[in-house]
């Protein structure tokens, strides 16, 4: 089982939806990150989080730390959002970093 | 413009070859990663980096080494004992293990 568990796996919206992805750990952490990934490959940190909410344009993360989960809410959703998003913890005993498999998002225009 | 340069953005190996994946960072961090991603798994952490001249085994070291000796730079040597080296490969800086990473645009290396 991985520490780190995304939902949905895939998802595909239509331009404007709002959109909302799921990551579940079961670890103990001191922070988690979300990450997007382009089709090129490359990453790029969008939020990192250890409690409560962060927002930024049009995009918001939130973390509950007794679920152990948090989410990763897109509003008016763009074809330029499409992209991988992965859920990263890392870990509160020490430097060690568990990563989900990501989310794959397609806006349709 | 301050960031990671990884290259080269695709690389094909031999049998038995030894190849060199390259790294270099101008944001003056002190830690570096290497990670490998394959299709519908996460990243996995090969090697990392804190300070200069040293470094760390991660998950799946075996059949990688790396070195250290500028600050700014950070190669992963995918070496022959690697059975199953094809994968995307991302390189990765911050400045101490707590903060967020900032990634390269990654090496994809293939088996010919």
């Amino acid at each position: 089982k991985n520490e780190v568990e995304q939902s949905p796996q895939n998802l595909t919206a239509q331009e404007g939806e709002f959109i909302t992805i799921n990551c579940s750990y079961s670890v103990g952490i001191s922070a988690l990150h979300w990450l997007q990934q382009h089709p090129g490959g490359g990453i790029v940190s969008l939020f990192m989080l250890s409690s409560g909410k962060k927002k930024h344009g049009r995009l918001i993360a939130t973390i509950n730390i007794q679920e152990k989960h948090s989410s990763l809410h897109i509003t008016a959703s763009h074809p330029r959002d499409s992209a991988v998003y992965i859920c990263a913890v890392r870990s509160a005993t020490g430097n060690q970093f568990y990563f989900g498999t990501g989310t794959s998002l397609t806006v349709i225009p | 413009d301050g960031g990671i340069t990884q290259s080269p953005k695709y690389l094909f190996r031999k049998e038995g070859q030894n190849v060199t994946l390259s790294c270099e960072q101008n944001l003056n961090h002190d830690a570096m990663y290497w990670y490998r991603q394959d299709p519908g798994q996460g990243l996995r952490l090969i090697y990392y980096s804190q300070i200069v001249n040293d470094f760390q085994k991660g998950d799946i070291a075996e059949g990688y080494s790396v070195s250290r000796e500028k600050k700014e730079s950070f190669p992963l040597t995918v070496t022959s004992a690697q059975k199953n080296p094809t994968a995307f490969y991302l390189c990765a800086s911050s400045w101490d293990m707590r903060l967020p990473q900032h990634f390269g645009d990654g090496t994809r290396l293939s088996i010919l």
